[in-house]
C-alpha cells in the first residue's frame, strides 16, 4: 500500500503556465514533505520541502502549499518553462531522525514552448 | 563538490550470481539510503544508515544486504540476485540542519538480472 500518493501522473503545459502536482498521505506521523526534480538519467534532486508549522513555502518559482487538516501537500510551479520538463515527486517522513522516507509514484511534466 | 558516486552505473548479470553495488559520498553526512526506481511506484527505500555501523531496514529489504564500515562508504548487496531486482538503483545522503536541508543522489545503477 502506496503511504503517499500523487497525481496526476503526468502533465502537459504551455510555457508560462502554473502546473500544480499534488500528494495525499494517511500517516499523521509524517512531519517532513519534500519535493524531487529528476531529470532523464539523472538522479532525483531535492527541490523544496515544508514541515506542517507553515501552510507555504516559496523559493524562487516553486512553491508549496499544505494543508494539514486534509493531509495533503501540493507543488506549484509558476512561469513555467520549457526547462521545467521533468519527473517530480513527492514524498514524507519524520522530522525526529529523517529515517524512512515514502515517495509519490511521480508526474511527468512536459512544458510546451 | 558536492558528489555521490556510483558503481557499476549498469549491470547486466544473471540469476544467483552475487554482486555489489558502491556508494561513496565526499559531504561527510552521517546519513545514507539506498533507493530503487521502477516505473509507476516511484522511488522505495531498500535500507537506510544513520551512522557508521547503524543500518536498518526501509520498506523493501527483502533480498538485500547492506554495510557501513566506514562513514563514506555504503555498499548494496545482493546475495543472489533474482529477475525482480531488475530495477534503477539509486544511492543518496542528507542532512537536515536547522537552517537547510540538503540531500544528494547518485546518478543511478541500471541493474538487469537475467
Amino acid at each position: 500500500q502506496q503511504q503517499v500518493k500523487q497525481s496526476p501522473q503526468s502533465l502537459i503545459v504551455q510555457k508560462g503556465g502554473i502546473p500544480i502536482i499534488n500528494c495525499a498521505y494517511e500517516n499523521t506521523a509524517f512531519d517532513y514533505f519534500p519535493w524531487y526534480q529528476q531529470f532523464p538519467g539523472k538522479g532525483p534532486a531535492l527541490l523544496i520541502a515544508i514541515r506542517p508549522d507553515v501552510s507555504e513555502k516559496k523559493e524562487g518559482r516553486f512553491t508549496i502549499s499544505f494543508n494539514k487538516s486534509a493531509k495533503q501537500f501540493s507543488l506549484h510551479i509558476m512561469d513555467s518553462q520549457p526547462g521545467d520538463s521533468a519527473t517530480y515527486f513527492c514524498a514524507a517522513s519524520f522530522e525526529y531522525n529523517f529515517n524512512k522516507f515514502y515517495f509519490g509514484s511521480g508526474t511527468k511534466l512536459n512544458v510546451k514552448p | 563538490e558536492a558528489q555521490v558516486t556510483q558503481n557499476p552505473r549498469y549491470l547486466i548479470t544473471v540469476t544467483g550470481k552475487k554482486l555489489t553495488v558502491t556508494c561513496s559520498q565526499n559531504m561527510n553526512h552521517e546519513y545514507m539510503s539506498w533507493y530503487r526506481q521502477d516505473p509507476g511506484l516511484g522511488l522505495r527505500q531498500i535500507y537506510y544508515s544513520m551512522n557508521v555501523e547503524v543500518t536498518d531496514k526501509g520498506d523493501v529489504p527483502e533480498g538485500y544486504k547492506v554495510s557501513r564500515k566506514e562513514k563514506r562508504n555504503f555498499p548494496l548487496i545482493l546475495e543472489s540476485p533474482s529477475p525482480n531486482q531488475t530495477s534503477l538503483y539509486f544511492c543518496a545522503t542528507g542532512d537536515w540542519g536547522t537552517s537547510t536541508d540538503t540531500q544528494y543522489f547518485g546518478p543511478g545503477t541500471r541493474l538487469t538480472v537475467l
